[in-house]
């Protein structure tokens, strides 16, 4: 079975420092794509980054980026130089061949809520 | 940008009671999907449609029933409301046909309290 774990429900950064957001997954499908989305405060989820099972390099979008391993199955956010205004729940999400397909169906974990503080 | 709107911010309804939630994309998205989010357990899918009339029950679709009678639109039935379903509910939106990845994107949420 497909699934998503993100151990931290909550974590503090100061401004300006980088954060790193945890994310584990099991799937045995080889080819999966992997997505981040953040939650703020007024509820809209917003997509931040996606990393391809195939992919060659870590995805990056700004201040954002993915540590992608693997062989470990984790696909952890790199978050640089917070910002008071990333404070919000920050969700990791899954989507397998088997899983998705062409209607691109999404497992979600529990989410981390990242406090930055100023 | 793509828009995806929800009838409803928040919502008390009472016990029993028949519930609508409606929710509107502009994109011309194939997909749109229903999820429910509670503390705790993340987002959890409910239904989704990947075309007009078709659907296909989620991971937790007991209880909930779906309409989708125009590709922009498509609707979260709650039969009979009890206090359980009291919940945050997700609309999504996708496409096959865009980004090689294609992404979700969603609406800004309908909080339901159910009394």
């Amino acid at each position: 079975a497909q699934k998503i774990t993100q151990t931290q429900p909550g974590m503090f950064v100061q401004e300006k420092e980088a954060v790193t957001l945890d994310c584990t997954y099991d799937t045995s499908d080889p080819s999966y794509g992997l997505f981040w989305y953040k939650q703020p405060s007024s509820g809209e989820m917003i997509f931040l980054i996606y990393q391809g099972s195939y992919d060659q390099q870590n995805a990056t979008e700004g201040r954002y980026s993915l540590n992608f391993q693997k062989a470990r199955k984790s696909a952890n956010l790199v978050i640089s130089a917070s910002q008071l205004g990333d404070s919000a729940m920050y969700f990791c999400a899954m989507r397998g061949r088997n899983y998705g397909g062409a209607t691109n169906k999404l497992i979600f974990g529990t989410g981390t809520l990242l406090a930055v503080q100023p | 940008d793509v828009k995806v709107t929800q009838s409803s911010r928040y919502l008390v309804k009472r016990t029993g009671e028949k519930v609508f939630l409606e929710c509107v994309q502009d994109m011309d998205h194939e997909n749109m999907f229903w999820y429910r989010q509670d503390p705790g357990l993340g987002l959890r899918l409910i239904y989704f449609s990947y075309d007009v009339k078709m659907k296909e029950k989620g991971d937790i679709p007991e209880g909930y029933s779906v309409s989708r009678e125009k590709k922009e639109r498509f609707s979260l039935i709650l039969e009979s409301a009890s206090t359980n379903q009291t919940s945050m509910y997700l609309c999504a939106s996708s496409s096959p046909s865009g980004r090689g990845y294609n992404e979700q994107f969603f609406g800004p949420g309908t909080r339901l309290t159910v009394l």
